[in-house]
């Protein structure tokens, strides 16, 4: 079954505690995506990559840091630098980059208090 | 003008008629564009996507594009109560350079029975 799978789906932190969200996808799909949805918003870009081992920032990078070491993984973490962390956090993957169908994983609620 | 737009709702249809979702870009260049269902608490589910002019059919859905227009639309036949849904329009758009999907705030949608 391909797809892809973020853990966890809730997250509870303290404030001041940096956090890894996990974010894995078996589609074989070069581009890999990190958005932010509030309440009531729409979905905001974190961070993309095209290609292994390179990333770029997306609208609201701040306070968020990425890495691509695999295809298959896109780890995003989110630190204490991030002011308001407490959103709905979206993975997406594309075959390749932009222009290309995004699939969406389930998403991780994170609730920082 | 904002790069998307649509319009936020609710838009309340009665089962069995015909849902009207729309949606505006600001990038005259606009190459990709598609519709997604987000149902409440979960992630966003692709269910259409649409490249060139005209009209685009799946089952129940067809999408619609007027690129002189500038202007995207979704319709749902013989809608059903699970079609109750937010429903996300995103179009490639090219800012400052570089390319990226930029999603509206979404319509949101009430089947009545």
């Amino acid at each position: 079954d391909g797809g892809i799978t973020q853990s966890p789906k809730y997250l509870f932190r303290k404030e001041g505690q940096n956090v890894t969200l996990s974010c894995e996808q078996n589609l074989n799909h070069d581009a890999m995506y990190w958005y932010r949805q509030d309440p009531g918003q729409g979905l905001r870009l974190i961070y993309y990559s095209q290609i292994v081992n390179d990333f770029q920032k997306g609208d609201i990078a701040e306070g968020y840091s990425v890495s691509r070491e695999k295809k298959e993984s896109f780890p995003l973490t989110v630190t204490s630098a991030q002011k308001n962390p407490t959103a709905f956090y979206l993975c997406a993957s594309s075959k390749q980059g932009w222009g290309y169908e995004q699939y969406f994983g389930p998403g991780t609620r994170l609730t920082v208090t | 003008q904002k790069e998307v737009e649509q319009n936020s709702g609710p838009l309340s249809v009665p089962e069995g008629a015909i849902a009207s979702l729309n949606c505006t870009y600001s990038d005259r260049g606009s190459q990709s564009f598609f519709w997604y269902r987000q149902y409440s608490g979960k992630s966003p589910e692709l269910i259409m996507s649409i490249y060139s002019n005209g009209d685009k059919e799946d089952g129940r859905f067809t999408a619609q594009l007027n690129k002189a227009s500038q202007y995207v639309s979704l319709l749902i036949r013989d809608s059903q109560p699970s079609d109750s849904a937010t429903y996300l329009c995103a179009v490639n758009i090219l800012i400052q350079g570089a390319q990226k999907l930029v999603f509206g705030q979404g319509t949101r949608l009430t089947i009545n029975p």
